[in-house]
């Protein structure tokens, strides 16, 4: 049972525009959401987080929104690079500090 | 300063045997997550520690699967009789006091033939 749904296993994009990635969850409980990054032999690294009050958060290049009536965030990346190209999980967290993962977008920036 | 680190990077074992998979957490930090990552998937919740304890258990598989962190640091993740399907990416994390701060390590690629 995926609770946390990531439909589009890749995308490319090119550099210097924006990437949008999705993400999809069932679980009303979930009260944080993260995004994270990884790079092939590397483990995920976090990248951008956003409370379950909130709904949007930014750092720099990166913006999650968060829709909670849809139940459905995104990742903006702008503008892309090609450093950028990685795969990118989604994840949410339940009270307990149990997180529930994406299956993952691979994003590639063309150069 | 150490990030975390998992060893060994490559295990093959065949159907049946025993293994055991260690996970060397950044020091200080209270928190440990094992997950285990199969092929086209995204991590998948196996164990939470904060200190000694395993503050949840509930995404072990089955009872072939435990595992300990005796004195709150290095945690060892225990299969017994494995199976064709344990074959995966094995993920530890370690982490401080806030739910942001997950270090994954590089994962330890377990085989079962």
């Amino acid at each position: 049972d995926q609770q946390v749904k990531q439909n589009s296993p890749s995308l490319s994009v090119q550099e210097g525009r924006i990437s949008i990635l999705n993400c999809d969850y069932t679980n009303s409980m979930f009260d944080y959401f993260l995004w994270y990054k990884k790079y092939p032999a590397e483990g995920p690294t976090f990248l951008i987080s956003i409370s379950s009050i909130k709904d949007k958060n930014e750092d720099g290049r990166f913006t999650v929104f968060l829709n909670k009536s849809a139940k459905h965030l995104s990742l903006h990346i702008v503008p892309s690079q090609p450093g950028d190209s990685a795969v990118y999980f989604c994840a949410a967290r339940v009270t307990g500090n149990q997180f529930y993962f994406g299956t993952g977008t691979s994003l590639t920036v063309i150069p | 300063g150490a990030g975390v680190s998992q060893t060994p990077s490559n295990k093959v074992t065949e159907k049946g045997k025993y293994v055991e998979l260690r996970c060397d957490p950044i020091s200080g930090h209270t928190a440990l997550y094992w997950y285990r990552q199969s092929l086209g998937q995204g991590p998948e919740f196996l164990i939470y520690f904060q200190g000694t304890g395993a503050a949840d258990d509930s995404g072990l598989p089955n009872d072939r699967f435990f595992a300990v962190r005796p004195e709150g640091s290095v945690s060892t993740l225990k299969i017994q009789r494995t199976e064709r399907g344990d074959s995966a990416v094995y993920l530890c994390a370690s982490g401080g006091s806030s739910y942001n701060e997950q270090f994954f390590g590089p994962g330890t690629r377990l085989t079962v033939l």
